[in-house]
């Protein structure tokens, strides 16, 4: 099967612009998780769809990121205006069921520098 | 709120050998899980293996086994016969499902592990 899509890869930006980044999940699965990973450390939940509504967001920094997944499929996580500290790895997961019987499939994440 | 610690920010293993990779956490559930996932350079986060604190035998997948003291609240990886594949960033993970739905992993900080060939 079709493991989870990311895109892009890669993006540098200056700071106070706006960033998309897109997660294609697996076919089927209804739980999609956006994960901030900076350097050094482990990655942090920032918010869990179930199908398309919002399970948790309690650590998404609602005043400048935000999410979206139309029709309970692909994901678009937005950040406006960015700062310095917003550099990281963005990974997006998917499961079909809850973590307690399949676990997550990651993709491979978006890696953003702000300057 | 539940925290991971992984004490070993790199660990170093000469191939063909065994090493053991440190995790810790703190927590007042009695059910829960706890993961450990590979991060190689492609920055994939890989399930290496999983447990349930509610079983008592502990979990193994070919050479990773792991060796779990829920009293100690202690859940090491040991990695047996390294392999230069196995050169990776290791995560500890925890989930207890308390959040009411919320599927939030909280991870520990990593370990970096060196295959010396």
């Amino acid at each position: 099967e079709a493991g989870v899509a990311q895109s892009p890869r890669y993006k540098i930006i200056e700071k106070r612009q706006s960033v998309a980044f897109w997660c294609n999940p697996i076919s089927g699965h209804a739980t999609l998780y956006w994960y901030q990973q900076i350097l050094g450390q482990g990655p942090k939940l920032l918010i869990q769809f179930q199908n398309n509504g919002v399970v948790d967001d309690s650590q998404l920094p609602k005043d400048r990121f935000s999410a979206e997944r139309l029709k309970g499929v692909d994901s678009t996580l937005k950040i406006q205006p960015a700062k310095l500290e917003d550099s990281a790895v963005y990974l997006c997961a998917s499961s079909l069921n809850r973590i307690t019987n399949y676990g997550y499939t990651f993709g491979s994440g978006t890696r953003l520098t702000v300057v | 709120a539940q925290t991971v610690t992984q004490s070993q920010p790199e660990m170093s293993v000469q191939e063909a050998e065994t090493v053991t990779l440190s995790c810790t956490y703190d927590t007042s559930e009695s059910d829960y899980y706890l993961f450990w996932y590979k991060q190689p350079p492609s920055r994939q986060m890989i399930l290496v293996i999983r447990q349930e604190a509610y079983k008592q035998q502990n979990a193994t997948e070919n050479r990773f086994s792991v060796n779990f003291q829920k009293a100690a609240k202690s859940f090491s990886l040991k990695i047996s016969d390294s392999q230069l594949g196995d050169a990776a960033m290791y995560f500890c993970a925890y989930w207890d499902g308390a959040g009411g739905g919320a599927d939030g992993l909280t991870f520990g900080k990593g370990t970096h592990l060196i295959i010396q060939p």
